[in-house]
């Protein structure tokens, strides 16, 4: 089983500010594989980007992710207030099993 | 658009067993992958399984392949997955989820890469 490590745990920025989440698997991951949800209090996982790099459907451009092998990032370019929640970032692997990661806390400083 | 809804909070004895429903609209039902995923408070996402309604053979995270079973009626287009034994670790939101429309992110047999559509998620909460 591909164990997924998110870092940091929190991450306390300001609203403008450039986000940067990581994401290391235990093994090389296929980059199609590989996503990124954001989850705010009390609502379901939103998808943000799959195939480690592409957008999902009305995700803003702010958002973008890059990474492969068993290094992947999620980068939010200039903070807005609505971004502040927990990512996940979360893996296919063989035989139908899923692995996420353990989250990473985006909050106001 | 694929929307998915979900049975309402439930709330069980220790032993006992909880069977929660996902109901799919839009978009085909029988050939995309339904997957369950459990969210304990305060704690990450983990996936319990998923079937394919077509082909109704459902699979399961080790964790949980004693105690989980997941099904799926194609005539009602709902899912539903059981968790029997229950305990107070359990207590949890359990969410479905489905990949999205483009069968370039599924696997040979349909089950997704990645998890598009969620539904709004059911809490269950186990107490003596």
């Amino acid at each position: 089983e591909i164990v997924l490590t998110q870092s940091p745990g929190t991450l306390s920025l300001s609203p403008g500010e450039r986000a940067t989440l990581s994401c290391r698997a235990s093994q090389s991951v296929t980059g199609t594989f590989l996503s990124w949800y954001q989850q705010k209090p009390g609502q379901a996982p939103r998808l943000l980007i799959y195939g480690a790099s592409s957008r999902a459907t009305d995700i803003p451009d702010r958002f973008s992710g890059s990474g492969s092998g068993t290094d992947f990032t999620l980068t939010i370019s200039r903070l807005e207030p609505e971004d502040f929640a927990v990512y996940y970032c979360q893996q296919y692997g063989r035989s139908y099993q899923y692995s996420f990661g353990q989250g990473t806390k985006l909050e106001i400083k | 658009q694929v929307q998915l809804v979900q049975s309402g909070a439930d709330v069980k004895k220790p032993g006992y067993s909880v069977k929660v429903s996902c109901k799919a609209s839009g978009g085909t039902f029988s050939t995309y992958a339904i997957n369950w995923v459990r969210q304990a408070p305060g704690q990450g996402l983990e996936w319990m399984g998923g079937i394919i309604p077509i082909f109704d053979t459902p699979f399961y995270a080790e964790t949980f392949q004693d105690r989980v079973t997941i099904t799926a009626d194609d005539s009602t287009t709902t899912a539903y997955m059981e968790l029997s034994s229950l305990r107070s670790e359990d207590t949890a939101v359990y969410y479905c989820a489905r990949g999205g429309q483009n069968v370039n992110y599924y696997d040979t047999s349909g089950f997704p890469y990645h998890f598009e559509f969620w539904g709004q998620g059911t809490l269950v909460t186990v107490s003596s």
